[in-house]
């Protein structure tokens, strides 16, 4: 099973502030597989980033992400007050399905 | 507009099997493949399985054992079941809509919390 990690576990930024976002696979992923969640408190999971790179509808561009084989990395260009909340990266490819542990972007 | 809505018991004794169904609109069961996923108290998501209308099913080798999942398609439901229960499969449990296109789970529904406790 392919283990996710994320880091850094919290980061605390200010709005307009950049946020980059750490998951790292324990062995290698398909870059189609990987995926990227975000999470407000009480609230369900949203697809963000889908094919490691492509945002889901809706996303607004400051979202981007990359990498590729064991490294990949969400940012947030300009932080809104929006975003800030817990995200998940996700892989399926190789099975089972993972995510990791998460990574909270807290007010600072 | 699709949507999914998970309906489960609120509260199940240990060793007792909990049942979970998620019902979906605005769209065919016929054409995805649908998925569980669950969030203990303040953890992070754990995936339990998916279904297919096909019976294809695939289910998290941490939980293959206790865990069913089934398509309905005169209904367009699935369901999962998990029994042998314990304090642990305390979560928010996620009904989900794998997209294809997308290799990502792409609908949710808003969650609903089973507590397991006698």
């Amino acid at each position: 099973e392919i283990v996710l990690t994320q880091s850094p576990g919290t980061l605390s930024l200010s709005p307009g502030e950049r946020a980059t976002l750490s998951c790292r696979a324990s062995q290698s992923v398909s870059s189609s597989s990987l995926a990227w969640y975000q999470q407000k408190p009480g609230q369900t999971p949203r697809l963000l980033i889908y094919g490691t790179s492509s945002r889901a509808t809706g996303i607004p561009d400051r979202f981007s992400a990359g990498g590729s084989g064991t490294d990949f990395t969400l940012t947030i260009s300009t932080l809104e007050p929006e975003d800030f909340a817990l995200y998940y990266c996700q892989q399926y490819n190789p099975s089972p399905l993972t995510f990791g542990g998460g990574t909270k972007v807290e007010i600072k | 507009q699709v949507q999914l809505q998970e309906s489960g018991p609120g509260l199940v004794k240990p060793s007792e099997t909990l049942s979970l169904t998620c019902t979906v609109s605005g769209a065919s069961i016929t054409s995805y493949y649908w998925n569980w996923v669950r969030q203990a108290p303040g953890k992070g998501l754990e995936w339990i399985g998916y279904g297919h209308h096909s019976g294809s099913t695939k289910y998290n080798p941490s939980l293959k054992s206790r865990v069913t999942i089934s398509v309905d398609t005169s209904k367009n439901q699935f369901s999962a079941k998990v029994s042998s229960v314990t304090a642990a499969d305390t979560a928010v449990y996620y009904c989900a809509r794998w997209h294809s296109g997308f290799n990502a789970l792409d609908i949710w529904g808003p969650g609903t919390l089973v507590t397991v406790s006698s």
